[in-house]
Formats: structure tokens, sequence, C-alpha cells
């Protein structure tokens, strides 16, 4: 069965250095998303991205944040200076396109980003 | 904001159906509801969706009440590895994608 991937499983980082979260979606999927979740809280939209633009974001995706599918295949994530706050589980996810107004996305296992 | 409401825990026995329930008082004619649950902290795993009609699959059955307001999800046989949150999710899909709203869920705990 198809799934989504992501790399690394764990990134561990110092504040202020920039990271890169990649996500493989699956494969005739055309909608992407990330999505994050700090320890003991909900999971949060970030962004969407489709047809090689974003196409929703969410007040937390600010200008530290950037996405990116580089070669057709992955789907990147990069925060440019990161913060303590930004330590989280952050989740890949995609969807196919669909005309009936049903859109199931489909997770990855998530990185989990500590910043110390 | 998440457009669901949902009770924060329930309990169910090992072996019994889990009738998880969810309202969604404000859903429009076109959203669809989407059921998911976490284990632990992995990825949110899909379970079911519907329109109008109850639905049924190898995982679950959904249960949509006639004005659509609510719902109920039915574990019909739980077992430990059901211990999990699970989210109840109205959306509808434009033209440009779009977001899932996530609530606080329902933490099922299945007891042995």
């Amino acid at each position: 069965e198809p799934e989504v991937t992501q790399t690394p499983s764990h990134q561990v980082t110092q504040m202020g250095q920039e990271v890169i979260l990649r996500c493989v979606p699956i494969s005739n999927h055309l909608y992407f998303y990330w999505y994050r979740q700090i320890l003991g809280q909900k999971v949060e939209f970030l962004v969407s991205f489709y047809n090689n633009e974003i196409s929703e974001k969410s007040e937390i995706f600010d200008d530290q944040f950037s996405v990116e599918r580089p070669d057709g295949s992955n789907f990147t994530l990069k925060i440019r200076s990161t913060k303590l706050e930004d330590s989280a589980m952050y989740f890949c996810a995609s969807s196919q396109a669909s005309s009936t107004g049903y859109n199931e996305q489909f997770f990855g296992p998530g990185t989990r980003l500590t910043v110390l | 904001d998440a457009k669901t409401t949902q009770p924060p825990s329930m309990d169910c026995a090992e072996g019994r159906a889990a009738n998880l329930p969810c309202n969604h008082s404000t859903i429009s004619g076109n959203e669809y509801v989407y059921w998911y649950r976490q284990i632990h902290s992995q990825g949110p795993q899909y379970i079911i969706h519907g329109l109008k009609n109850n639905e049924t699959n190898e995982m679950a059955s959904l249960i949509i009440t006639e004005d659509r307001k609510s719902s109920t999800l039915i574990l019909p046989h739980a077992t430990l590895r059901d211990t999990a949150v699970y989210y109840c999710i109205v959306s509808y899909y434009p033209n440009t994608g779009n977001q899932f709203y996530f609530g606080t869920g329902t933490s099922l705990t299945v007891i042995p």
C-alpha cells in the first residue's frame, strides 16, 4: 500500500539554525500539506501546496517557514532560523485531486524536531 | 478552527463496541465528515468518511444523523490496539485543496 514517508524521524538542532524536513508524498497525489503538533497539543495546519505554489497557509506559517517541491518527488519544509517554540512533531500529508468535495489526506509518520 | 466537539475521553471493554460521538451542528451541506485516529505521536490514520449516508468499511462504521449535525463512529469489536485519540473533522474540498482542522479529539482507552 502506498504511503507518505518522512525523513529524518528525529532532528535535533541548535536555536537559530536552519532545518529542512523532507517528505515523499504518494506518487499520484497532487496536494501536499504540512501540519505540526507541539507535545500534548492539537495537530495544527501549517500550509497546503498545489501546482507548485502555496494554496493555503495558517498564521503559524510566517516568513521563517518555506516549502518547496524541488524535484517532483520530494516535498520539503524549511525553517530558516529555528526557535525553541518550533520544537514539535511535523507531519507531512498528501491527497489526490477530487471533483466531488472529498479529499482524504494520507499522513506520514512525522519528524520530531527538537530545538535546543 | 475545528467545527466539531467530542468528549475528551472514553473507556471501552475489549471485545465490546466502542461508540464515539461527534457534534458538528454548523456543518454545511457539502462538507464531508472524516474520522482519523492517532496512536501515541504517530501520524493521523484515516478511518472512514461520509457525507449523508451511513458508511462501513473494514475498520469501522459511521452513522450520520439525518440532519447531519452529529455522527457516531463505531468500532464493532474494540481491541487494545484501538487505544488512541480519535478525531472527527468536517471539511469540503475547494478547487485549491483544503486543510483539516483538528480539535482535541476523544482519547479512547480499551480496557482488557
